[in-house]
């Protein structure tokens, strides 16, 4: 079973300041880690994939880094947008098995 | 932009069944892609409920695969999610997303809220 752990639970920062976030895995896997954004009452909006790779869209100052069992998410400079919770997600391709950590809450300092 | 949304009964007893369907536009769900529901309790985090490839292949959460089904249907561009014997641990909001092969889930539907209440 795959499992992710998050850390920390939560993080208060205030806008303009740097955020690092970080995910470890159960099992060391190839690089299919994704990062997602989720703001209250919306679907999860997906940052990062391959450990390391902008989706289409997302700003630059959303940056991913990490192999094997640890991943990191840093945040250059957070914006008023960018208080939400983050997610990590892990897929392994055979077995098929998804799963995801159990969330980091940045919130206003 | 692929666009998805979910359709189904907001509430349900103990021991029922529910039964939600994704629809699908701007892309055939037979043309290729991997169709995914993900469920939020209120208040907390994502849990992978199961996959379904344009093939019908199906990839289940092993702590749920013994009350789900998971299926296709082309004609319609839809997807669906059948629980059986739901319980208030089943009270969530139900996500359908799209991924691909080599590509976590990108395109997401809005989510509905499902309440198991007796």
């Amino acid at each position: 079973e795959l499992v992710l752990t998050q850390s920390p639970a939560t993080l208060s920062l205030s806008p303009g300041e740097g955020a690092t976030l970080s995910c470890r895995a159960s099992q060391s896997l190839s690089s299919s880690l994704a990062w997602y954004q989720q703001k209250p009452g919306q679907a999860p909006r997906l940052l990062i994939f391959d450990a390391s790779d902008r989706a289409a869209g997302v700003p630059a100052r959303f940056s991913g880094s990490g192999s094997g069992t640890d991943f990191t998410l840093t945040i250059s400079s957070l914006e008023p947008e960018d208080f939400a919770v983050y997610y990590c997600h892990l897929r392994r391709h055979w077995p098929w098995e998804s799963t995801f950590g159990p969330g980091t809450k940045v919130d206003i300092k | 932009q692929v666009q998805l949304w979910e359709s189904g009964p907001g509430l349900l007893r103990p021991s029922e069944t529910l039964s939600l369907t994704c629809t699908v536009s701007r892309y055939s769900i037979s043309d290729g892609s991997y169709w995914t529901w993900i469920r939020q309790p209120p208040g907390k985090g994502l849990e992978w409920i199961g996959t379904i490839s344009h093939t019908g292949t199906t990839f289940y959460n092993p702590s749920l695969r013994s009350r789900l089904t998971i299926s296709l249907d082309t004609s319609k561009n839809q997807f669906s999610l059948t629980v059986t014997s739901v319980a208030v641990a089943d009270t969530a909001v139900y996500f359908c997303a799209r991924e691909a092969s080599n590509y976590p889930p990108d395109y997401w539907g809005q989510g509905t809220l499902v309440s198991v209440s007796s």
